[in-house]
């Protein structure tokens, strides 16, 4: 069992819907939680970071963390074609900030 | 505002030979970590540093070595190189402590001929 798990997708979501993007982690001891965005060929952009439960808005994208059932998801509202693109789930341990724990990612694919 | 530098952004080499890679931190991150992305594969992790010492390691094969020098830079060294070495190596820096983002370098694409 992979450290963070993502359905690989693709995500087909209509231009104007919202995308719904699901992550699960094993390592209880996680304390922060990130969502990166992955364009073909380019290097992984930081979208956001949640580190409480609850939900983080931050313009057309919401995070939400819930650490007792180890799963964080990310909304994108408004879907826009430039939004397509992989979606990588990162997790870190505090304990040891050694290393960002990657998901597989989520290929979102935006239709007009 | 500045960013991870990696260099160079393209490398091509032979199978058996080696490369260096290179990353530049942001200005006050002291923590640098390596990922390795094959075609079609989620970052893998290799290595991390923190104030020059190695703070966590991961897939990185016996071949690869690296270090974090004096002014925070880190150069990734890979010998023998291996066709399967062919990959997409990212360079990523944080500033350590508590709920510290990383941001990634625009990459250093490696093709082992």
């Amino acid at each position: 069992q992979k450290e963070v798990e993502q359905n690989s997708g693709p995500l087909s979501v209509p231009e104007g819907a919202i995308a719904s993007l699901n992550c699960t982690y094993s390592d209880r001891v996680s304390q922060s939680f990130f969502w990166y965005r992955q364009y073909s060929g380019k290097s992984p952009e930081l979208i956001m970071s949640i580190y409480s439960n609850g939900d983080k808005e931050d313009g057309r994208f919401t995070a939400q963390l819930n650490k007792a059932s180890q799963y964080v998801s990310l909304l994108i509202r408004d879907s826009q074609p430039s939004d397509s693109a992989t979606y990588l789930c990162a997790v870190n341990r505090q304990a040891s900030w050694g290393k960002f724990q990657f998901g597989a990612g989520t290929q979102v694919v935006v239709t007009p | 505002a500045a960013g991870v530098i990696q260099s160079p952004r393209h490398l091509i080499k032979e199978k058996r030979e080696t490369a260096t890679l290179k990353c530049y931190p942001i200005p006050r991150h002291d923590t640098v970590y390596w990922y390795q992305q094959g075609p079609g594969q989620d970052p893998q992790f290799l290595i991390s540093f923190y104030e020059k010492m190695q703070s966590d390691k991961g897939s990185i094969p016996d071949r690869f070595s690296a270090q974090q020098f004096s002014d925070y830079h880190s150069e990734l060294n890979m010998s023998s190189l291996e066709l399967g070495d062919s990959a997409l190596y990212f360079c990523a820096s944080s500033r350590s402590g508590l709920n510290t983002e990383a941001f990634f370098g625009q990459g250093t694409r490696l093709t082992v001929v």
